[in-house]
């Protein structure tokens, strides 16, 4: 059975820490890994990522997937309030068209 | 530009009636997904529609939902005879054709069923 895990499932830290997220995957057929960010209702695009030890870099945020181990992590640095939010992990394969999400990992940062 | 809408944004309904929620997908998405979201959980797909083809329904929980997409564009999900456990966030998403698996998400449905 395809799944995507998460952790850890939530964290609280404090402005100006650096956290890293974990997403681990068994899916068959593995076409590309996505994270979002979901701070109310509607998940926002962060990263898409097909090959394994290029690191995607936006901002605070970073992202690396091993396709070997077959896990991603979502690096955030010098976290801000405005990072408070549930971040999700996607797989998607190249059999279908489901992308298969992680339950998330709730992010608090604390003043 | 207009992203994805969808609407009702909160749905209260007794158990035992039918709901129909509504997507309205980016102008010229070709895909367009629907997800349930339970309270901490992740994103449960539901079904997903490609252009003229014919739909992805393996998610549908139960042959109480059904979904469709009209004209290529906009999609109702429909749920019968409500149950409690149907309560949940839904979501919609639509995506462009390519190889750019970037979804954009509607700010979903809160469905509650007393």
């Amino acid at each position: 059975e395809d799944k995507v895990v998460q952790s850890p499932l939530s964290l609280v830290v404090h402005e100006g820490d650096t956290v890293t997220l974990n997403c681990s995957y068994e899916v068959t057929n593995f076409r590309s890994l996505l994270w979002y960010k979901q701070e109310k209702k509607a998940p926002t695009f962060l990263f898409m990522l097909t090959s394994s030890g290029i690191e995607k870099k936006s901002g605070r945020l970073s992202s690396i997937l091993d396709k070997k181990e077959l896990f991603s992590i979502l690096n955030i640095t010098a976290t801000q309030t405005g990072d408070s939010a549930v971040y999700l992990c996607a797989v998607i394969s190249n059999t279908g068209n489901q992308f298969y999400f992680g339950t998330g990992t709730s992010l608090t940062v604390i003043p | 530009g207009a992203g994805v809408s969808q609407s009702p944004s909160n749905k209260v309904t007794e158990k035992g009636k039918d709901v129909e929620l509504r997507c309205d997908p980016i102008s010229g998405h070709t895909a367009l997904y629907w997800y349930r979201q339970s309270l901490g959980q992740g994103l449960e797909f539901l079904i997903y529609f490609q252009g003229n083809s014919a739909p992805d329904k393996s998610g549908l929980p139960s042959d109480r939902f059904s979904a469709e997409r009209t004209g290529g564009s906009v999609s109702t999900l429909t749920i019968q005879r409500t149950q409690q456990e149907d309560s949940a966030v839904y979501l919609c998403a639509s995506m462009p054709s390519g190889a750019n698996y970037e979804q954009y998400f509607g700010p979903g449905t809160r469905l509650t069923v007393t």
